[in-house]
C-alpha cells in the first residue's frame, strides 16, 4: 500500500519549452500532496505544497510562476516547469500523504529533468 | 520546524548493527519522528516512524528517549544493499501543513 508514481521517469527538453511531471497517489487518496527538488549530493528542498482544489503553497525563494502546481483530484498533482533553462535541470520528487494528523508521506520515484 | 542534526557520514562492515543518532533539541509536542532512505536516483523510502520510547518494524528499530530531544535509528545485520542516504525528519503533524524539511543526511556505506 501508499504507493506514488511519477512520470515520466526522466525528460530532455530544449531551454524555453515547457515541461510537466506528474504525479500520482495509486491506491490511497491523498489529501495533500508536496513537491521536492534535489540536486547532485544535495537534500530534498520542499518547493511547495498542494493541496487538493486549492492553490498551491510555495516556499520561499520558489517562483510560484516558474513552477505551476496544478492538484486537481485526491489522486493526482502535476507540475509544470514553464520556459524551462539550464538551471531548472534537476530531479524532482513528489510524495503524498493520506492521513490527518500523523502524516506519514510517501514519496515518488523521481523525475529527472534535463534542460538543454 | 524543528532542525534535525545527524552525522553526515558512516562505514560499516556486512553483518554489523548500524546506529544513527539524530539530534532534534527543538521537536514540538506534536511533532512525530520518521526516518527515510534514498538511494541514488530514487525517491526516499519510508523506514520507520515514532512518536516515543520504541519502535520496531520488519526493517529497523527506532529508539527515542523520554525527552524525544534525539532519536537512535537501528540497522540489525547490514548489508551491501543498505548503502544509501538516511534521514532523520521532525514535524508532518496538519497543523504544520503536514511539512518536513530534509537535513543534510547520513551517508551510510556498507563494506564487505
Amino acid at each position: 500500500g501508499a504507493v506514488v508514481s511519477q512520470h515520466p521517469s526522466w525528460v530532455i527538453c530544449k531551454s524555453g519549452t515547457s515541461v510537466k511531471i506528474e504525479c500520482r497517489s495509486l491506491d490511497f487518496q491523498a489529501t495533500t500532496m508536496f513537491w521536492y527538488r534535489q540536486f547532485p549530493k544535495q537534500s530534498l528542498m520542499l518547493m511547495a505544497t498542494s493541496n487538493e482544489g486549492s492553490k498551491a503553497t510555495y516556499e520561499q525563494g520558489v517562483e510560484k510562476d516558474k513552477f505551476l502546481i496544478n492538484h486537481a483530484s485526491l489522486t493526482l498533482s502535476t507540475l509544470t516547469v514553464t520556459s524551462a533553462h539550464p538551471e531548472d535541470s534537476s530531479f524532482y520528487i513528489c510524495s503524498a500523504t493520506h492521513s490527518v494528523g500523523r502524516e506519514t508521506q510517501y514519496f515518488g520515484p523521481g523525475t529527472r529533468l534535463l534542460v538543454l | 520546524l524543528a532542525k534535525t542534526t545527524q552525522p553526515i557520514s558512516m562505514d560499516s562492515y556486512e553483518g554489523q548493527e548500524v546506529n544513527i543518532t539524530c539530534s532534534h533539541n527543538n521537536i514540538a509536542t506534536n511533532d512525530y519522528i520518521t526516518w527515510y532512505q534514498q538511494f541514488p536516483s530514487q525517491g526516499p523510502r519510508f523506514i520507520i516512524q515514532g512518536y516515543k520510547t520504541k519502535v520496531t518494524n520488519e526493517v529497523a528499530s527506532l529508539f527515542i528517549p523520554a525527552d524525544r530531544k534525539s532519536s537512535t535509528l537501528s540497522l540489525p545485520r547490514v548489508s551491501l544493499s543498505d548503502t544509501a542516504v538516511y534521514y532523520c525528519l521532525v514535524g508532518g503533524h496538519y497543523n504544520q501543513g503536514g511539512k518536513l524539511i530534509f537535513g543534510q543526511g547520513t551517508e551510510l556505506s556498507v563494506k564487505p
